[in-house]
């Protein structure tokens, strides 16, 4: 399979707990993305790499939210002291950018429950 | 980044043609347009993009009238499996790339 993965798939956790979702993105594709989605809801922007750079972080992503994507490759995103409004599907979508422009293709998600 | 308009839900009937039209008054010059597709408890998934007239794969065409003010995703003979959220977003994925999704049309495929 050649599309964008992410590990887990699932995840639930205690309230204040730390938890980390891995995304591994279509190879040779210089952008990654982070999403967040709830319940009705359609996804909304949390960060973008390009390459290995981090060029923009939305106001949604608090203190407590770090990502990082060390060589360009994978991404990590880590949550720490984990609350119950953290709630959600986490996307993660994978581009190749170019003059032409850019499509986003997006992993299967990894769903957070906080207890 | 344009701001989209697009119906809430929608109903069809197995082997209909169906329409989803999308409002962006403010669209950029640069800016594409793009649509996905979302089933429950998966990622959205790439339907179709496009700047103007018309734009057809094999899953949709996308009609962009000359003013681009507006686009009509049509999906041909939809199915049970077509029962999805339709998402329309504009931008040009130029320095920030990221998209900004609303809410969506439901599309309900009934037998």
């Amino acid at each position: 399979d050649t599309g964008v993965s992410q590990d887990p798939r699932h995840k639930i956790t205690k309230r204040g707990q730390n938890v980390t979702f891995r995304c591994d993105p279509i190879s040779e594709h210089n952008r990654l993305y982070w999403y967040r989605q709830t319940l009705g809801q359609g996804p909304e922007f949390l960060t973008y790499f390009q390459n290995e750079a981090q060029l923009e972080k939305s106001r949604l992503l608090s203190d407590r939210f770090s990502a990082e994507r060390p060589k360009g490759s994978f991404s990590t995103l880590e949550i720490q002291r984990t609350e119950q409004g953290d709630s959600a599907m986490y996307l993660c979508a994978s581009s190749f950018r170019d003059r032409a422009g850019e499509t986003q293709y997006f992993g299967p998600g990894t769903r957070l429950l906080v207890l | 980044l344009a701001k989209t308009t697009q119906p809430i839900s929608m109903d069809s009937y197995e082997g209909q043609e169906v329409n989803i039209t999308c409002s962006h008054n403010n669209i950029a010059t640069n800016d594409y347009i793009t649509w996905y597709q979302q089933f429950p408890s998966q990622g959205p998934r790439f339907i179709i993009q496009g700047y103007k007239t018309k734009v057809t794969n094999e899953v949709a065409s996308l009609f962009i009238p000359a003013d681009r003010k507006s686009s009509t995703l049509s999906l041909p003979r939809v199915s049970l499996s077509d029962t999805a959220v339709y998402y329309c977003l504009v931008g040009d994925g130029g320095s920030q790339g990221n998209l900004i999704f609303g809410k969506g049309t439901k599309l309900s495929v009934k037998p």
